[in-house]
């Protein structure tokens, strides 16, 4: 089986600008979260989503939000981009909400801010 | 609330040497505690993990961590460090009867020498 997918892999963008970030969870996972891992940090939570419901959110701006499809895809959308969101972007993908014991983690999608 | 402190950026050990790396936590209520592995350009790897029972506990690749109240600590050991150890190690703590969502440390770099 296929683990979780994440892209684009690599992403440029320019300050102000608009960026989308698409996870695809594991068959069978109804669960996927976002983090943002800045570099030499550990990762830090920023959204969980179970059915298409939003279940969690981190201490994010608005400027991040993030949307489940029917087939429990995701995509992470940050608007009006700083410097400093420049990072590591994971997702994570569990069969339940609960966030422990059974998260799996993409491959993650490198977001550099110019 | 919750919090993880790993001591130490970075640990340099030779081949064949005894790996320790430290991980203190702080939480309110008895917690779940994790360690993950990050190999260069890949998502995280859940390493071990305990959450109630036998403190001490065995994961993958050798590795294995002792949860220690009276020191709120979990540290990560494993006998023989081999070069393919080299890489980043997080500790993760989450709240057993909170919304579950973890946090990380800043992580540990593994150094193995030959």
């Amino acid at each position: 089986d296929a683990g979780v997918t994440q892209s684009p892999t690599h992403l440029i963008k320019t300050r102000g600008q608009h960026v989308t970030l698409r996870c695809s969870p594991i068959s069978g996972h109804k669960s996927v979260s976002w983090y943002q891992q800045v570099l030499g940090q550990g990762p830090q939570f920023i959204f969980q989503y179970y059915e298409k419901e939003e279940r969690g959110r981190g201490n994010f701006p608005d400027r991040f939000s993030a949307r489940q499809f029917p087939n429990y895809s995701s995509e992470l959308n940050v608007n009006a981009l700083l410097l400093g969101d420049s990072a590591l972007y994971l997702c994570a993908s569990s069969y339940r909400a609960m966030l422990i014991n059974e998260q799996f983690f993409g491959p993650g999608t490198r977001l550099t801010v110019l | 609330a919750q919090s993880v402190t790993q001591l130490g950026s970075h640990v340099s050990v030779s081949e064949g040497a005894l790996v320790l790396l430290r991980c203190n936590y702080s939480s309110s209520v008895p917690p779940y505690l994790f360690w993950y592995v990050q190999y260069p350009n890949q998502g995280l790897q859940l390493l071990l993990k305990y959450t109630t029972g036998a403190t001490l506990v065995k994961g993958i690749n050798g590795f294995e961590a002792e949860f220690k109240k009276s020191e709120t600590s979990f540290h990560l050991t494993k006998p023989s460090a081999h070069m393919s150890d080299a890489a980043e190690y997080f500790c993760a703590v989450s709240l057993s009867g909170g919304s579950y969502i973890p946090t990380f440390g800043r992580g540990t770099s593994l150094i193995v020498h030959p």
